[in-house]
C-alpha cells in the first residue's frame, strides 16, 4: 500500500508569492496517476491537476503540477486570495490514498 | 459532466449500519468511476471505496470488512453501506465521480454523518 507524505504541513504566505507543495510517495508508480485538489474552508474539494502535470478544468495558468516516480510538486506561481486554502495529492487507480494534506494560510 | 446529490440518515447509532445513497445527474452512470470518501471534523480526506458499472471495485483495506458500494444503473444511483459504525466513523461523506479509478473529477456536496446514541 503506497504512502503519500506531504511537506509542508503548512504554509504562511503573502498574495503574489510562489508556493511550493510537496507529495512523495512510499513506493514508485509509473502511471503517474497523481492528482492535486483544493479545498477551501466550509467547501468541497476541487480537482486542479490530474495525472501529475494535467490542469483540470477552470485550473488557472498559474497553478501548475509535476514530478514522477515518488516526488511530486505543486506550484502556485502568483498567489491570489482564491488560492488559500487546503491542497490535497491523491494516487488514484487500482488503490486510491491520499495525503495529509498542505494548509495555505495568509500571512 | 455529471451533478452528485448524498443522501441518507445524518444520525446513526454505535454498531449500526450507515447507509448512503448518491444521485447521479446529467449523464450516463456508465461513464465514470464511482467512490465515496469522508472527511472526519477538522481532519483530511479518506478514500472509502470506488465502483465501476462493469463491476469493478475495490475498498480501502483499513475499511474493506465493513464496507459495500453498489450500484443501480437503472436508476442512476450508487450506493454506501458501512456496518457496525462507532463515534470514529463520524464524518462528512462525499460521493465523487472521476475518469480514473477512485478520482475526483467531479464531487457532491457532502453529507454530515454523526455516530451516537
Amino acid at each position: 500500500e503506497v504512502v503519500l507524505t506531504q511537506s509542508p504541513g503548512a504554509l504562511s504566505l503573502s498574495p503574489g508569492e510562489r508556493a511550493t507543495l510537496s507529495c512523495r510517495a512510499s513506493q514508485s508508480f509509473t502511471n503517474n496517476h497523481l492528482a492535486w485538489y483544493q479545498q477551501r474552508p466550509g467547501q468541497t474539494p476541487r480537482l486542479l491537476i490530474w495525472d501529475a502535470s494535467n490542469r483540470g478544468a477552470g485550473t488557472p495558468d498559474r497553478i501548475s503540477g509535476s514530478g514522477s516516480g515518488t516526488d511530486f510538486t505543486l506550484t502556485i506561481s502568483r498567489l491570489e486570495p482564491e488560492d488559500f486554502g487546503v491542497y490535497y495529492c491523491q494516487l488514484f487507480g487500482t488503490s486510491p490514498t491520499f495525503g495529509q494534506g498542505t494548509k495555505v494560510e495568509m500571512k | 459532466q455529471v451533478n452528485l446529490q448524498e443522501s441518507g440518515p445524518g444520525l446513526v447509532k454505535p454498531s449500526e449500519t450507515l447507509s448512503l445513497t448518491c444521485i447521479v445527474s446529467g449523464d450516463s452512470i456508465s461513464r465514470f468511476y464511482y467512490s465515496w470518501i469522508r472527511q472526519p471534523p477538522g481532519k483530511g480526506l479518506e478514500w472509502i471505496g470506488y465502483i465501476h458499472y462493469s463491476g469493478d471495485s475495490n475498498y480501502n483495506p483499513s475499511l474493506k470488512s465493513r464496507v459495500a458500494i453498489s450500484v443501480d444503473t437503472s436508476k442512476n444511483q450508487f450506493f454506501l453501506k458501512m456496518t457496525s459504525v462507532t463515534a470514529a466513523d463520524t464524518a462528512v461523506y462525499f460521493c465523487a465521480a472521476g475518469w480514473g479509478a477512485g478520482a475526483g473529477d467531479m464531487w457532491g456536496q457532502g453529507s454530515l454523518v454523526t455516530v451516537s446514541s
